[in-house]
């Protein structure tokens, strides 16, 4: 079973549509958790990080569920330019990236 | 921007050739990792380090290998390059446990 499990995707939505992703986790002892944008042959980039108490900036909301083990991302909304991979990263010993769900937004 | 640097950028280099793939961070995180990411592929973590002369193998076999013996900077090698390391390897670093990892542009290489 892999570390870090998302949605595998992809979501094709319009213009103003609200998406969420998901995310599971096995290892319970993991202590911080990310959101990161990936671009078409881009590095990847820190999109926001993820508190227990649910955090939100602008149109995206992150929630944590420890005693799931379960992320979530939801994005309102939604513009053309969100059109990206996603990744869901959890943080322990080391940094482990699900493998992505790739989103893109049609006019 | 994040202070990661990685260099070469771009590389093509024939079979059997030793190569160093370089990585360089001025933010003096103890962290540093390096991933493997073919195109529109998940990354797989092959090599990381929690600081100097610490290092260890992530979950992707690897032929590569890699050093730490300064904080900013950690180069990964190839002593026998093949077509099947084409790939792109992107490094990345990290400060304490809570906080997110910068990423390097990465390095595309191709082994012809």
């Amino acid at each position: 079973r892999k570390e870090v499990e998302q949605d595998p995707g992809p979501f094709n939505v319009p213009e103003g549509a609200t998406v969420a992703f998901n995310c599971t986790y096995s290892n319970s002892a993991s202590q911080s958790f990310f959101w990161y944008r990936q671009d078409c042959r881009k590095e990847p980039k820190l999109l926001m990080s993820v508190y227990s108490s649910g955090n939100e900036d602008g149109r995206f909301t992150a929630q944590l569920n420890r005693a799931s083990q379960y992320i979530s991302l939801l994005i309102r909304d939604s513009k053309l330019s969100d059109s990206a991979t996603y990744l869901c990263v959890v943080n322990w010993r080391d940094m482990r990236f699900g493998a992505g769900t790739r989103l893109t937004v049609k006019p | 921007e994040a202070d990661i640097y990685q260099t070469p950028r771009y590389l093509v280099i024939g079979t059997g050739k030793k190569i160093t793939l370089e990585c360089s961070q001025t933010m003096g995180h103890d962290k540093m990792y390096w991933y493997q990411q073919d195109p529109g592929m998940e990354l797989h973590l092959i090599h990381y380090s929690y600081g100097v002369n610490s290092t260890e193998k992530g979950d992707l076999s690897s032929e590569s290998t890699v050093s730490r013996i300064r904080t900013e900077h950690f180069p990964l090698t190839l002593e026998s390059a093949r077509p099947s390391h084409t790939s792109q390897y992107l490094c990345a670093s990290s400060g304490r446990i809570s906080t997110e990892a910068f990423f390097g542009q990465g390095t595309r290489l191709t082994v012809v």
